[in-house]
């Protein structure tokens, strides 16, 4: 059974950084693609980051390109963001996702954790 | 980027009844990389639709997607009680991932 499951959420002030985690299993990680979706309190779906099986291709949203650094480490598992100079606006439930396809990097997300909750304000 | 704009922004039916969404691009989305998904209050999102009209696994066949180029829809034939929820197009086609902003289908 896929199951991912986010951890690093939190209350934090303005301007500071957060690392979050997404543990993997029940798949065989490193030959996914993996991404970042968040959704602020009450609104839709934003697409935040995503990295390639072998970290050769990655993205970012507009939104947080400079900011936010996205990493894997395919011996743990485990898909990260760290998250700098952190804003109100990005205040939100930051889900993990994983790619449909293998080897791909053009693919839907075909499971997703639970999320976790990031919340910045002073 | 490719932004993606979802109509309705609300769709009031009632059980039984049709229901249809409109998802439309600014630009073409190659390869008819468009997806559906369902989130329901307090859950993570699930994949409905892929590459416009394939049905992801486990998903009903009254749920079917159709579209290219920049005009996409999902047909909900009969609408169920658990298929009240929102409902968010992406396109996956370039490296910058968009998710359209959501139609909520609603009880009337």
């Amino acid at each position: 059974e896929v199951q991912l499951v986010e951890s690093g959420g939190g209350l934090v002030q303005p301007g500071r950084s957060l690392r979050l985690s997404c543990a993997a299993s029940g798949f065989t990680f490193d030959d996914y693609a993996m991404h970042w979706v968040r959704q602020a309190p009450g609104k839709g779906l934003e697409w935040v980051s995503g990295i390639s099986w072998n970290s050769g291709s990655i993205g970012y949203a507009d939104s947080v390109k400079g900011r936010f650094t996205i990493s894997r480490d395919n011996a743990k598992n485990s898909l990260y963001l760290q998250m700098n100079s952190l804003r109100a606006e990005d205040t939100a439930l930051y889900y993990c996702a994983k790619d449909g396809y293998s080897s791909s990097w053009f693919s839907p997300f075909d499971y997703w954790g639970q999320g976790t909750l990031v919340t910045v304000s002073s | 980027e490719i932004v993606l704009t979802q109509s309705p922004g609300t769709l009031s039916l009632s059980p039984g009844e049709r229901a249809t969404l409109s998802c439309r691009a600014s630009q073409s989305v190659s390869s008819s990389y468009l997806a559906w998904y369902q989130q329901k209050p307090g859950q993570a999102p699930r994949l409905l639709i892929y590459g416009a009209s394939s049905r992801a696994t486990g998903i009903p066949d009254r749920f079917s997607g159709s579209g290219s180029g920049t005009d996409f829809t999902l047909t909900i034939s009969r609408l169920e009680p658990e298929d009240f929820a929102v409902y968010y197009c992406q396109q996956y086609g370039s490296s910058l991932r968009t998710f359209g902003q959501g139609t909520k289908v609603e009880i009337k």
